[in-house]
This record gives structure tokens, sequence and C-alpha cells, in this order.
């Protein structure tokens, strides 16, 4: 049972389009994350947010943004989208005290 | 700065012989150490965490590690191996700095 929340799971779009991913969590946590996960494994951390109206940039540089309205929504948004944008999304919140990550089950985005 | 070092991409072993994942940490503080586990086609969930109480960490489905300072290790460990654990595996660090640290993932396979 999933207290974090990712849609679409799977999304294939044109280059150029405008797409939202969308994630949500019932857990209260302050802290939200974006990680980009190719199919070498490794997990960048490319948005971050400590709490509402907080946003930063993460490790790599990513040409997506996100917003943090409220506590429990934090959706990527990619204006146009391109083939470079071909990933796995997945998003985490945690708790304040040790770290602990919770993952929703990811948004896999094809662009053609 | 702090890292993570998982030793070994790619990791075989026969169905009921020991998994061990190796991973060694570097971090100017103490820090809380976890390793995660991802299936196919989802996001990572949580094996288990070392938060400065036991050295010797049990997780879910038989997998422990074990936190040696002396040694900044935080190897994962299995005594027996069943075809389900065929997963990718995450070794990751946090500290009170607020964001956390990944390896770049270790690939198990189990063979029959």
């Amino acid at each position: 049972e999933a207290d974090i929340y990712q849609t679409p799971r799977y999304l294939v779009i044109g280059t150029g389009k405008k797409i939202t991913l969308e994630c949500s969590q019932t857990m209260g946590h302050d802290k939200m994350y974006w990680y980009q996960q190719d199919p070498g494994m490794e997990l960048h951390l490319i948005h971050y947010s400590y709490g509402v109206n907080s946003t930063e940039k993460g490790d790599l540089s990513s040409e997506s943004t996100v917003s943090r309205i409220r506590t429990e929504h934090f959706p990527l948004t990619l204006e146009s989208a391109r083939p470079s944008h071909t990933s796995q999304y997945l998003c985490a919140s945690s708790d304040r005290v040790v770290g602990e990550l919770f993952f929703g089950e990811g948004s896999r985005l094809t662009v053609l | 700065a702090q890292s993570v070092t998982q030793l070994g991409s790619h990791v075989s072993v026969s169905e009921g012989a020991l998994v061990l994942l190796r991973c060694n940490y570097s971090s100017s503080v103490p820090p809380y150490l976890f390793w995660y586990v991802q299936y196919p086609n989802q996001g990572l969930q949580l094996l288990l965490k070392y938060t400065s109480a036991a050295t010797l960490v049990k997780g879910i489905n038989g997998f422990e590690a074990e936190f040696k300072k002396s040694e900044t290790s935080f190897h994962l460990t299995k005594p027996s191996a069943h075809m389900s654990d065929a997963a990718e595996y995450f070794c990751a660090l946090y500290t009170n700095a607020g964001k956390s640290t990944f390896g770049d993932g270790t690939t198990l396979t189990v063979k029959p």
C-alpha cells in the first residue's frame, strides 16, 4: 500500500509537447525529491523541496521545473519535451530525522 | 563531501548461496545508512537502515547489514539467495545536511 503516488506510470509523447508528471504523498513529509533514472540504473537528483514554496535544483541539470504549492503535491513539468528527456522519473519524500526515503512507483517517459 | 561506493555493478549467485553486496561510504559526520531494493518497473523500497543504534541491522526478506565504522563499510548480506531476490540494490547515505547520496547500484542475478 503506497503512500506516495505518481501519475502517469507510462507516457509516450511527441517532441515539443508539454507534460506534467504528478506526485502526491499522504505522509505529511516536508521534504520531497525528483530523481531521474536512466537504464544504467544510477539515480540523479534533479529537484528537491524542503517545504511549501521551497524548490531547489539538484545535482543533475534538468530542463524541467517543479512547484510546491501544497505539502502533499510536488509536480514536475517539461514545457517542451525532447527525445533526450526519455527516462524514468522517480518521486520520493522523506521524514525529518533520519532521511529515510519513500518512493513512488515511477513515471516512465518516452519522447518520440 | 560525502560519497557512497558500491563495489561490483553486477553480482551473480546461485540459488541457496550467500549474497554479499558491498558498500563503502565517506562522510565527515556520522551518517545514517540505507539499503534500498528496486524491482523491474518499480520505485525503490527500503530494505534496512542504520541509524546509530545497533551496528548489525536486520531488514526485510532475510537481509541484514553490519555497520563497521573502522572500515567505513555497510555491506549487505543474506545467507541463502532466493530467485525472488533478483533485483537492483542501492546503498545510500544521509546526513543532517539534508540530502541523500546514492551508490551507483548493484544488479543481483540469482541462477537456479
